[in-house]
């Protein structure tokens, strides 16, 4: 079954370091979306992505976020200056059509230090 | 804006008794209703969903879920439990508005220990 993939599993960067969490979506999918967990929290959603624009996004999603669909298969999430407060779990998912399921990747743990 | 809660932090099920996970939530017009389960390291794992038409969905490992829009409910079911199913379980809500895909609503989600 197609999975979405996602690299690296685990990131440690030094506060104030930008980081790119990259996603690979399912093929045929058209919607992307990035969530975040901070540990022992629930998820929450960061943006939407559809037609090479970003959708929606949440409060969560300032300034320092940005995505980018740089080719047709991957799908990239930048920190430009990263907080401790960053530190958290960052899934990426896809769906292929309005009114299907949403499938999640295994996610990136980022760790701030 | 749309909320989900899951009243139950954590239960603890002996392993072939039943199970019930609640959720309740809260939103305008008739949501898109998902519960996925996360096991430690491991991403969101769609069990089931529910967009329109029977209340009752039948979902993957032998959970279901019921829709009860009187009740905004939509709890996760299982007749016996199995202790590979010890993981965390999240609802989520979903909506679809212009065409797009809005983001997904967490509940807090629900710890599940099994019991020998």
């Amino acid at each position: 079954e197609p999975e979405v993939t996602q690299t690296p599993s685990h990131q440690v960067t030094q506060m104030g370091q930008e980081v790119i969490l990259r996603c690979v979506p399912i093929s045929n999918h058209l919607y992307f979306y990035w969530y975040r967990q901070i540990l022992g929290q629930k998820v929450e959603f960061l943006v939407s992505f559809y037609n090479n624009e970003i959708s929606e996004k949440s409060e969560i999603f300032d300034d320092q976020f940005s995505v980018e669909r740089p080719d047709g298969s991957n799908f990239t999430l930048k920190i430009r200056s990263t907080k401790l407060e960053d530190s958290a779990m960052y899934f990426c998912a896809s769906m292929e059509t309005a009114n299907q399921p949403q499938h999640f990747g295994d996610g990136t743990r980022l760790s701030i230090l | 804006a749309q909320s989900v809660t899951q009243p139950d932090i954590h239960i603890t099920v002996s392993e072939g008794a039943s199970l019930e996970l609640r959720c309740n939530y809260s939103y305008g017009a008739t949501p898109y209703l998902f519960w996925y389960v996360q096991s430690p390291g491991q991403g969101l794992q769609l069990l089931l969903k529910y967009f329109s038409g029977d209340t009752l969905v039948q979902g993957i490992k032998g959970f279901e879920a019921e829709f009860k829009r009187s009740q905004s409910s939509f709890n996760l079911r299982k007749p016996s439990v199995h202790w590979s199913d010890a993981a965390e379980y999240f609802c989520a809500v979903g909506t679809y508005s212009g065409g797009g895909a809005d983001g997904l609503t967490f509940g807090k989600g629900t710890h599940l220990i099994i019991q020998p």
